[in-house]
């Protein structure tokens, strides 16, 4: 069990630019989540994962990100034409049926936006 | 709508003394309840949990905390604090429904630990 795994751990972009962040879950967990955490904040959800299938968006996903998990094992996050204000850490984790409830969470890719 | 509250975004407790971090929460089910720390420029790592078995749940670290529904609370305690038990905790609650993985989280507190 290597643990949930994103890279890159730090990306500066200037605005404008497009952004992608990887998530590779713990083995065998078939859910996966992306949260977007601020500082001074708590994680907010962006969205979830059962397999490859997409089952839930938070408002907060904006036209201008999307997000795939296309063979149901690693994840993308893709941020498009990046704004200040898109500057937060973003977080990935992972679950599994029966670990009771349990979602382990990844070291966060933080992102700056210049 | 789920939400929770954490009382306190900054608390310092003494080496060797009792730490309380509050935490109350809104939702219309039974929930499931979490708490995680946060170490700087880290991920989240999960400290207890709570999913309707035992209302006092032990977790990793000695911390502890106590579901009481009637105060719909879920406050983390650790009776003798340790230097290392600095960083940010987080409280979160997800819905216990079939098909609702979400979590919210509390806004957290900094615990800061004085020698």
């Amino acid at each position: 069990d290597t643990g949930v795994s994103q890279n890159p751990r730090h990306k500066i972009t200037k605005r404008g630019q497009n952004v992608t962040f990887r998530c590779d879950p713990i083995s065998e967990h078939n859910r996966l989540y992306w949260y977007r955490q601020t500082l001074g904040q708590g994680p907010e959800f962006l969205t979830y994962f059962q397999n490859e299938a997409q089952l839930e968006k938070s408002r907060l996903l904006s036209d201008r990100f999307s997000a795939e998990r296309p063979k149901g094992s690693f994840s993308t996050l893709e941020i498009q034409r990046t704004e200040q204000g898109d500057s937060a850490m973003y977080l990935c984790a992972s679950s599994a049926p029966g670990s009771g409830n349990t979602i382990y969470f990844g070291e966060g890719s933080w992102l700056t936006v210049v | 709508a789920q939400s929770v509250t954490q009382l306190g975004s900054h608390v310092s407790v003494s080496e060797g003394a009792l730490v309380l971090l509050r935490c109350n929460y809104s939702s219309s089910v039974p929930p499931y309840l979490f708490w995680y720390v946060q170490y700087p420029n880290q991920g989240l790592q999960l400290l207890l949990k709570y999913t309707s078995a035992a209302t006092l749940v032990k977790g990793i670290n000695g911390f502890e905390a106590e579901f009481k529904k009637s105060e719909t609370s879920f406050h983390l305690t650790k009776p003798s604090a340790h230097m290392s038990d600095a960083a940010e905790y987080f409280c979160a609650v997800r819905d216990s429904g079939a098909g609702s993985y979400q979590l919210t989280f509390g806004k957290g507190t900094k615990l800061s630990v004085i020698p």
